[in-house]
């Protein structure tokens, strides 16, 4: 089956700087890859998403990139702030066909 | 606003207790899901329908069932409540079409004594 793994397990950086998480998966059939915040007491949310035709996708100050040969993909922030940390989960999956597996986690915080 | 609804934010049980566990969304969506989150093991899938009176098992299955009556309502059972499941347990739901984008609800942190 498919396995992901994620890091770094945790990341902190001071406001204003960037982040970047990631992801490894072992599925070449993967071809969906969601990553998801989870604030403190609130289950995860979608944040962004790419799938296997697509190498970046941006969404304001957040960016994710796609390398299928190398099987990886990366979570981008920039611009950092306070409200940006939080757990943040990678997954993979096969669209239209089953279940997705998540990478550990990254616990993310921002100091202001 | 489309939800997820998990019926209790926290639970505390006896170990061999029997517990359920009920999420409920109002999306329509074909697909759900359970999830268990551990610190430091990600989220590991239990249990996931794609229809009414239809399971598959997931990741971690033993020790659990489940069961959909309705499109509507997932529900999570521990036959035999052990304190090695003691952990917060996510509800989610996705379109059948695509089986995309999940919706998680806010989680039941459920404590084994």
């Amino acid at each position: 089956g498919e396995n992901v793994e994620q890091h770094p397990s945790t990341l902190s950086v001071q406001e204003g700087d960037s982040a970047v998480i990631k992801c490894t998966y072992s599925d070449s059939a993967s071809n969906y890859f969601p990553w998801y915040k989870q604030e403190l007491g609130k289950g995860p949310q979608l944040i962004i998403d790419i799938r296997s035709n697509v190498g970046e996708k941006k969404d304001q100050r957040i960016a994710v990139t796609l390398n299928k040969t190398a099987k990886h993909f990366s979570l981008h922030i920039t611009e950092t702030q306070p409200e940006d940390s939080a757990v943040y989960f990678c997954a993979a999956s096969r669209a239209y066909a089953g279940k997705s597996t998540f990478g550990d986690g990254t616990t993310l915080t921002v100091k202001p | 606003d489309v939800k997820v609804t998990q019926s209790s934010r926290y639970l505390v049980k006896r170990t061999g207790e029997k517990v359920f566990l009920e999420c409920v969304q109002d999306m329509d969506h074909e697909n759900m899901f359970w999830y268990r989150q551990d610190p430091g093991l990600g989220l590991r899938l239990i249990y996931f329908s794609y229809d009414v009176k239809m399971k598959e098992k997931g990741d971690i299955p033993e020790g659990y069932s489940v069961s959909r009556e309705k499109k509507e309502r997932f529900s999570l059972i521990l036959e035999s409540a052990s304190t090695n499941q003691t952990s917060m347990y996510l509800c989610a739901s996705s379109e059948a079409t695509t089986n995309e984008k999940l919706f998680f609800g806010s989680g039941t942190q459920l404590s084994v004594l």
